[in-house]
Protein backbone atom coordinates (compact mmCIF):
# COMPACT_ATOMS: atom_id res chain seq x y z
CA UNK A 1 0.00 0.00 0.00
CA UNK A 2 0.97 3.31 -0.28
CA UNK A 3 3.44 5.12 1.91
CA UNK A 4 1.88 7.86 2.79
CA UNK A 5 -2.03 8.55 3.59
CA UNK A 6 -3.09 12.10 3.50
CA UNK A 7 -6.30 13.38 5.63
CA UNK A 8 -8.61 14.06 4.72
CA UNK A 9 -9.41 13.18 1.49
CA UNK A 10 -11.14 16.01 0.62
CA UNK A 11 -11.59 19.91 2.12
CA UNK A 12 -13.23 22.90 1.03
CA UNK A 13 -12.83 26.14 2.83
CA UNK A 14 -13.46 29.77 2.81
CA UNK A 15 -11.33 31.77 1.02
CA UNK A 16 -9.24 33.74 4.29
CA UNK A 17 -9.28 30.89 6.39
CA UNK A 18 -6.49 28.18 7.10
CA UNK A 19 -6.26 24.92 5.66
CA UNK A 20 -4.68 21.67 7.40
CA UNK A 21 -3.61 18.80 5.70
CA UNK A 22 -2.38 15.45 7.56
CA UNK A 23 0.08 12.73 6.46
CA UNK A 24 0.83 9.87 7.83
CA UNK A 25 3.90 7.13 7.07
CA UNK A 26 4.80 3.53 8.14
CA UNK A 27 8.50 3.43 7.90
CA UNK A 28 11.65 5.77 8.86
CA UNK A 29 12.24 8.08 6.43
CA UNK A 30 15.12 10.01 5.63
CA UNK A 31 13.01 13.41 4.25
CA UNK A 32 9.48 14.28 3.98
CA UNK A 33 7.99 16.06 0.49
CA UNK A 34 5.14 18.04 0.04
CA UNK A 35 3.47 18.65 -3.69
CA UNK A 36 0.66 20.91 -5.01
CA UNK A 37 -1.14 19.29 -8.31
CA UNK A 38 -3.37 21.96 -9.79
CA UNK A 39 -5.91 19.85 -11.96
CA UNK A 40 -5.07 18.50 -15.41
CA UNK A 41 -1.26 19.64 -14.33
CA UNK A 42 1.54 18.08 -13.13
CA UNK A 43 3.32 18.33 -9.58
CA UNK A 44 4.95 21.48 -8.29
CA UNK A 45 7.21 21.00 -5.20
CA UNK A 46 6.56 23.28 -2.49
CA UNK A 47 8.34 22.32 0.82
CA UNK A 48 11.16 19.58 1.90
CA UNK A 49 11.49 18.95 5.46
CA UNK A 50 14.25 16.33 6.58
CA UNK A 51 13.64 14.01 9.45
CA UNK A 52 16.06 16.14 12.00
CA UNK A 53 13.57 19.06 11.67
CA UNK A 54 10.74 19.61 13.55
CA UNK A 55 9.27 22.52 11.61
CA UNK A 56 9.62 24.61 8.18
CA UNK A 57 7.93 27.44 6.56
CA UNK A 58 8.01 29.08 3.30
CA UNK A 59 5.66 31.96 2.48
CA UNK A 60 1.93 30.88 3.79
CA UNK A 61 3.30 27.41 4.01
CA UNK A 62 4.14 25.54 7.44
CA UNK A 63 5.01 22.22 7.40
CA UNK A 64 5.15 20.06 10.97
CA UNK A 65 6.98 16.55 11.17
CA UNK A 66 6.58 14.36 14.19
CA UNK A 67 8.90 10.92 13.72
CA UNK A 68 7.76 9.57 16.38
CA UNK A 69 3.98 9.67 15.78
CA UNK A 70 5.32 9.11 11.54
CA UNK A 71 3.13 12.03 10.96
CA UNK A 72 3.36 15.62 9.08
CA UNK A 73 0.95 18.10 8.67
CA UNK A 74 1.04 21.13 5.88
CA UNK A 75 -0.71 24.54 6.72
CA UNK A 76 -1.46 26.76 4.70
CA UNK A 77 -2.84 30.04 6.10
CA UNK A 78 -4.82 32.63 4.60
CA UNK A 79 -5.88 30.74 1.74
CA UNK A 80 -7.05 31.85 -1.68
CA UNK A 81 -8.78 30.48 -4.15
CA UNK A 82 -5.72 29.92 -6.43
CA UNK A 83 -4.88 27.65 -3.42
CA UNK A 84 -7.34 25.29 -5.17
CA UNK A 85 -5.56 22.00 -5.81
CA UNK A 86 -4.80 18.57 -4.73
CA UNK A 87 -1.64 17.93 -2.66
CA UNK A 88 0.38 15.26 -1.67
CA UNK A 89 2.89 14.17 0.76
CA UNK A 90 6.19 12.06 -0.72
CA UNK A 91 8.47 10.13 1.32
CA UNK A 92 12.01 9.58 0.81
CA UNK A 93 12.90 5.55 2.96
CA UNK A 94 16.00 5.80 4.98
CA UNK A 95 18.63 4.44 2.88
CA UNK A 96 18.97 3.50 -0.06
CA UNK A 97 18.53 5.78 -3.00
CA UNK A 98 16.07 8.96 -3.65
CA UNK A 99 12.87 6.60 -4.35
CA UNK A 100 10.10 8.60 -2.64
CA UNK A 101 6.63 7.06 -2.33
CA UNK A 102 3.52 9.42 -3.13
CA UNK A 103 0.04 9.68 -0.58
CA UNK A 104 -3.35 9.49 -2.12
CA UNK A 105 -3.82 13.39 -1.88
CA UNK A 106 -6.02 15.56 0.05
CA UNK A 107 -8.43 17.63 -2.51
CA UNK A 108 -8.25 21.62 -1.48
CA UNK A 109 -11.31 23.86 -2.75
CA UNK A 110 -11.26 27.14 -1.52
CA UNK A 111 -14.49 29.04 -1.97
CA UNK A 112 -13.69 32.65 -3.03
CA UNK B 1 14.54 26.61 -18.68
CA UNK B 2 11.28 25.33 -20.73
CA UNK B 3 11.04 22.96 -17.91
CA UNK B 4 10.02 18.68 -17.89
CA UNK B 5 8.92 18.74 -22.00
CA UNK B 6 6.47 15.62 -22.41
CA UNK B 7 4.43 14.63 -25.76
CA UNK B 8 2.32 13.73 -26.78
CA UNK B 9 -0.17 15.47 -23.84
CA UNK B 10 -2.72 13.61 -25.19
CA UNK B 11 -3.29 9.99 -26.91
CA UNK B 12 -6.27 8.25 -27.60
CA UNK B 13 -5.30 4.65 -29.58
CA UNK B 14 -6.94 1.23 -29.59
CA UNK B 15 -6.40 -1.62 -28.40
CA UNK B 16 -3.33 -3.75 -29.20
CA UNK B 17 -1.38 -0.38 -30.63
CA UNK B 18 1.49 0.29 -29.81
CA UNK B 19 2.00 3.39 -27.91
CA UNK B 20 5.28 5.76 -26.83
CA UNK B 21 5.28 8.14 -24.67
CA UNK B 22 8.24 11.01 -24.88
CA UNK B 23 10.42 13.17 -22.27
CA UNK B 24 12.46 15.62 -22.53
CA UNK B 25 13.88 16.26 -19.00
CA UNK B 26 15.89 19.75 -17.49
CA UNK B 27 18.74 19.77 -18.64
CA UNK B 28 21.71 18.78 -16.38
CA UNK B 29 19.37 17.07 -14.35
CA UNK B 30 20.83 13.49 -13.86
CA UNK B 31 17.78 11.33 -12.98
CA UNK B 32 14.55 10.93 -14.32
CA UNK B 33 11.49 9.02 -13.27
CA UNK B 34 8.12 8.12 -15.29
CA UNK B 35 5.01 7.58 -12.85
CA UNK B 36 0.94 6.44 -13.74
CA UNK B 37 -1.15 8.30 -12.01
CA UNK B 38 -5.00 7.03 -12.03
CA UNK B 39 -8.08 7.84 -9.90
CA UNK B 40 -7.96 4.26 -8.63
CA UNK B 41 -4.36 3.60 -8.00
CA UNK B 42 -3.07 7.22 -7.26
CA UNK B 43 0.67 8.03 -8.25
CA UNK B 44 2.93 5.33 -8.48
CA UNK B 45 6.53 5.38 -9.65
CA UNK B 46 6.90 3.19 -12.65
CA UNK B 47 10.69 3.16 -13.54
CA UNK B 48 13.92 5.19 -12.07
CA UNK B 49 17.24 6.24 -14.47
CA UNK B 50 20.28 7.81 -12.79
CA UNK B 51 22.80 8.58 -15.29
CA UNK B 52 20.89 6.90 -17.83
CA UNK B 53 20.78 3.63 -16.42
CA UNK B 54 17.70 2.25 -15.24
CA UNK B 55 18.15 2.34 -11.17
CA UNK B 56 14.29 1.17 -10.55
CA UNK B 57 12.01 -0.91 -12.59
CA UNK B 58 9.94 -2.84 -10.06
CA UNK B 59 7.34 -0.32 -11.13
CA UNK B 60 6.82 -1.22 -14.22
CA UNK B 61 3.54 -3.34 -14.49
CA UNK B 62 4.14 -5.83 -17.24
CA UNK B 63 6.76 -6.82 -19.96
CA UNK B 64 4.11 -4.74 -22.49
CA UNK B 65 5.86 -1.63 -20.75
CA UNK B 66 9.37 -1.15 -21.49
CA UNK B 67 11.40 2.76 -21.19
CA UNK B 68 15.04 3.36 -22.41
CA UNK B 69 16.94 6.39 -21.98
CA UNK B 70 19.58 6.58 -24.69
CA UNK B 71 21.38 9.83 -23.47
CA UNK B 72 20.75 12.68 -20.81
CA UNK B 73 18.13 14.84 -23.14
CA UNK B 74 15.53 11.78 -24.01
CA UNK B 75 13.41 9.17 -22.38
CA UNK B 76 10.85 7.05 -24.01
CA UNK B 77 7.68 4.94 -22.65
CA UNK B 78 7.07 2.53 -24.64
CA UNK B 79 3.57 0.28 -23.72
CA UNK B 80 2.88 -2.88 -26.65
CA UNK B 81 0.17 -3.86 -26.64
CA UNK B 82 -1.50 -1.46 -25.29
CA UNK B 83 -4.90 -2.23 -23.47
CA UNK B 84 -7.70 -0.38 -21.93
CA UNK B 85 -6.18 -0.93 -17.94
CA UNK B 86 -3.39 1.24 -19.57
CA UNK B 87 -5.44 4.23 -19.50
CA UNK B 88 -3.71 6.74 -17.20
CA UNK B 89 -1.89 9.87 -16.83
CA UNK B 90 2.07 9.50 -17.18
CA UNK B 91 4.51 11.99 -15.72
CA UNK B 92 7.84 12.36 -16.41
CA UNK B 93 9.97 13.86 -13.84
CA UNK B 94 13.75 15.07 -13.32
CA UNK B 95 15.84 16.03 -10.24
CA UNK B 96 19.13 17.19 -9.90
CA UNK B 97 22.10 15.28 -8.16
CA UNK B 98 23.54 16.57 -5.41
CA UNK B 99 26.18 15.69 -3.00
CA UNK B 100 23.15 15.23 -0.21
CA UNK B 101 22.14 12.63 -2.48
CA UNK B 102 18.60 11.72 -1.47
CA UNK B 103 17.05 15.38 -1.25
CA UNK B 104 16.51 16.39 -4.41
CA UNK B 105 13.03 17.71 -5.40
CA UNK B 106 11.49 16.21 -8.49
CA UNK B 107 10.73 18.45 -11.20
CA UNK B 108 7.46 17.12 -13.50
CA UNK B 109 6.22 17.58 -16.58
CA UNK B 110 2.70 18.92 -17.56
CA UNK B 111 1.48 14.98 -18.04
CA UNK B 112 0.55 12.80 -21.14
CA UNK B 113 -3.35 11.59 -20.83
CA UNK B 114 -3.52 8.11 -22.68
CA UNK B 115 -7.09 6.60 -23.38
CA UNK B 116 -6.98 3.29 -24.67
CA UNK B 117 -9.92 1.91 -26.03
Amino acid sequence: SQQGEEDPQALSIQEGENATMNCSYKTSINNLQWYRQNSGRGLVHLILIRSNEREKHSGRLRVTLDTSKKSSSLLITASRAADTASYFCATALSGGYQKVTFGTGTKLQVIP
Amino acid sequence: DAGVIQSPRHEVTEMGQEVTLRCKPISGHNSLFWYRQTMMRGLELLIYFNNNVPIDDSGMPEDRFSAKMPNASFSTLKIQPSEPRDSAVYFCASSPTSGRGREETQYFGPGTRLLVL
